[in-house]
């Protein structure tokens, strides 16, 4: 099991806010990173898939950072609107299995 | 969008019963798996199944669990006798190839309450 930590554990905003959270892992055993985002009674959603240091991804408004020699990556969202009130989840894939952060928790309110 | 389709969305047993968890996951993927999630908890890793046979699974995946796919559309994960600590929400989730380039894409998830 890999411990994957998420920061911070919630988040409120203004919608029209910028915001980032940070998950961080044991820089060894990296295989992948994946980001999910998850609204309460639905599938958690795939946002991104990253695999090499200094990936950067980006689907809209939100985007992704990838440090692998430190353990880390940033998710960014510009402009916050309350649609994009839901949890974040960073998870590494092993190899074989997915480990999970326990996600931020980010409300947007108008 | 292809969805991966889990039923039932909630489910209430008896402690001592079997449960059986149902999970169909997308028509082109190979590998499949569940996970689960106790209440305030990180999401855990089950098993993996892939070429119709387990390839990994954890330290929860003991006797009491088993998986399997009997139709070639379904994938179903049977608790034998269920415990109060079962009571959790389970995910199951497939893959369309290596998960490394692919992602998961997850159901929606299954509530089982163990009374």
């Amino acid at each position: 099991i890999l411990n994957v930590e998420q920061s911070p554990q919630s988040l409120h905003v203004q919608e029209g806010d910028s915001t980032n959270f940070t998950c961080s892992f044991p820089s060894s055993n990296f295989y992948a990173l994946h980001w999910y985002r998850w609204e309460t009674a639905k599938s958690p959603e795939a946002l991104f898939v990253m695999t090499l240091n200094g990936d950067e991804k980006k689907k809209g408004r939100i985007s992704a950072t990838l440090n692998t020699k430190e353990g880390y990556s940033y998710l960014y969202i510009k402009g916050s609107q309350p649609e994009d009130s839901a949890t974040y989840l960073c998870v590494l894939n092993s190899g074989y299995a997915l480990n999970f952060g326990k996600g931020t928790s980010l409300l947007v309110t108008p | 969008e292809p969805e991966v389709t889990q039923t039932p969305s909630h489910q209430v047993t008896q402690m001592g019963q079997e449960v059986i968890l149902r999970c169909v996951p997308i028509s082109n993927h190979l590998y499949f798996y569940w996970y689960r999630q106790i209440l305030g908890q990180k999401v855990e890793f089950l098993v993996s199944f892939y070429n119709n046979e387990i390839s990994e699974k954890s330290e929860i995946f003991d006797d009491q669990f088993s998986v399997e796919r009997p139709d070639g559309s379904n994938f179903t994960l049977k608790i034998r006798s269920t415990k109060l600590e079962d009571s959790a929400m389970y995910f199951c989730a497939s893959s369309e190839a290596s998960p490394r380039d692919y992602g998961y894409t997850f159901g929606s998830g299954t509530r089982l309450t163990v009374v």
